[in-house]
């Protein structure tokens, strides 16, 4: 199985901030990366596609990039109603797995 | 609009089969270009997926839970089905079911996810 890698863990940052998360693959995985968004007792919520495309509807500060082992979702100006779980999760193999997640703090 | 809908039993006891169903309305199952899968997650930890079917019936599983999981559809009722055997406690989670796109693997909508409690 591909294993997916995310830090920091956790994250606390100010209104406005620019923020970013890293992902990383244990084998290369091309662009096959996927972002979601989760809050506390809803369901996920998909953010970002291959790696750097906006799903529709999320909000334009979200943007992701990366190829390859290693992604990052930036986030460039940190909302309030950003304060989340974040996960990445890899398509590129039959057997779809997901990173631990990332947990932001909006001070 | 696609909306997916669990429904199941809350509470099953060690040892049983938890199964569970997963309604989609605003869309036919039958589509093609979409997979429909499973997907877990233990109170206060991440997500882990279990597997997925397409329309024609083929599955794939999570290699950890593939001894004891099943997957099946159910086009007229516009349903899929997750069977899980010999269920621990450690099967406790709330349980999802989401539609995925066949070309990127985007898991785009998604139910609201259904508690279940593996308990005696």
């Amino acid at each position: 199985d591909i294993q997916m890698t995310q830090s920091p863990s956790s994250l606390s940052a100010s209104v406005g901030d620019r923020v970013s998360i890293t992902c990383r693959a244990s084998q290369r995985i091309n662009k096959s990366l996927n972002w979601y968004q989760q809050k506390p007792g809803k369901a996920p919520k998909p953010l970002i596609y291959t790696a750097s495309n906006l799903q529709s509807g999320a909000p334009s500060r979200f943007s992701g990039s990366g190829s390859g082992t290693d992604f990052t979702l930036t986030i460039s100006s940190l909302q309030p109603e950003d304060s989340a779980t974040y996960y990445c999760q890899q398509s590129y193999s039959p057997i779809w797995t997901f990173g631990q997640g990332t947990k932001v703090e909006v001070k | 609009q696609v909306q997916l809908q669990e429904s199941g039993p809350g509470l099953v006891k060690p040892s049983q089969t938890l199964s569970l169903t997963c309604t989609v309305s605003g869309g036919a199952i039958s589509t093609d270009n979409y997979y429909w899968t499973w997907i877990r997650q233990p109170a206060g930890k991440g997500l882990e997926w279990i597997g997925r079917i397409y329309a024609s019936g083929s599955t794939n599983y999570n290699p950890s839970l593939m001894s004891r999981v099943a997957i099946s559809v159910d086009t007229s009722k516009n349903q899929f089905s997750l069977k899980l055997s010999s269920v621990t406690a450690a099967d406790t989670a709330v349980y999802y079911c989401a539609r995925v796109y066949y070309y990127d693997g985007t898991f785009d909508y998604w139910g609201q996810g259904a508690l279940v409690t593996v308990s005696s």
